[in-house]
């Protein structure tokens, strides 16, 4: 099936400091979602994108819908303890179902 | 609480034995999704469900099988022909009509093997 390319596969920053992260592909995308999943539990919606450009906000969470539709990137500003976990990105097809492909994850380690 | 319900937490499944992992959804969602998550990985599909008593095979679906016989119930079996079924597994639904609805996640059901 196909996946998503998401860098980076790590990150360990100091408390305080700012994040980025995102996901190309080769295919086009209607949709972009980012999640956040904490250990032993399923992921949360973050930040949802539905236009190309489109550039928006959640708190201390920028994302963006590439202008080619084939990428998008997730921000994270002043990062604080509990925004520890694994970040991942997902894209809608532009046709068919329902079906999202998911990025391989961020995993987010901050040091206080 | 409007949700997803995954049970159980943790499952052990025997060498042969087919076993039935429980999903439950309040939303009044239409679709409803299976994924299978290994370590350091992202979400594959399983199976898939845009109505009752209609579903769609996902990336990975050999070794499992589904029902959706009401609305707000998904059942996903790991049947013995699934080989390596250890992983975590997620149960997702969302809304239909106007595209790009986002999914709404469980908190997952960890299959082991005895």
């Amino acid at each position: 099936g196909q996946q998503l390319n998401q860098s980076p596969q790590s990150m360990f920053i100091q408390e305080g400091e700012d994040v980025s992260m995102n996901c190309t592909s080769s295919s086009i995308f209607n949709t972009w979602l980012w999640y956040k999943q904490d250990p032993g539990e399923g992921p949360v919606l973050l930040i949802a994108l539905y236009k190309a450009g489109e550039l928006t906000s959640n708190g201390r969470l920028t994302a963006q819908f590439g202008i080619t539709r084939k990428d998008s990137f997730l921000n994270i500003s002043a990062s604080i303890p509990s925004d520890v976990g694994i970040y991942f990105c997902a894209g809608q097809l532009s046709t068919g179902a329902q079906k999202l492909v998911f990025g391989q994850g961020t995993r987010l380690t901050i040091n206080p | 609480d409007g949700g997803i319900t995954q049970s159980p937490k943790y499952l052990f499944r025997k060498e042969g034995q087919n076993v039935t992992l429980s999903c439950e959804q309040n939303l009044n969602h239409d679709a409803m999704y299976w994924y299978r998550q290994d370590p350091g990985q992202g979400l594959r599909l399983i199976y898939y469900s845009q109505i009752v008593n209609d579903f769609q095979k996902g990336d990975i679906a050999e070794g499992y099988s589904v029902s959706r016989e009401k609305k707000e119930s998904f059942p996903l079996t790991v049947t013995s022909a699934q080989k390596n079924p250890t992983a975590f597994y997620l149960c997702a639904s969302s809304i239909v009509t106007g595209g790009g609805q986002p999914q709404h996640f469980g908190d997952g059901t960890r299959l082991s093997i005895l």
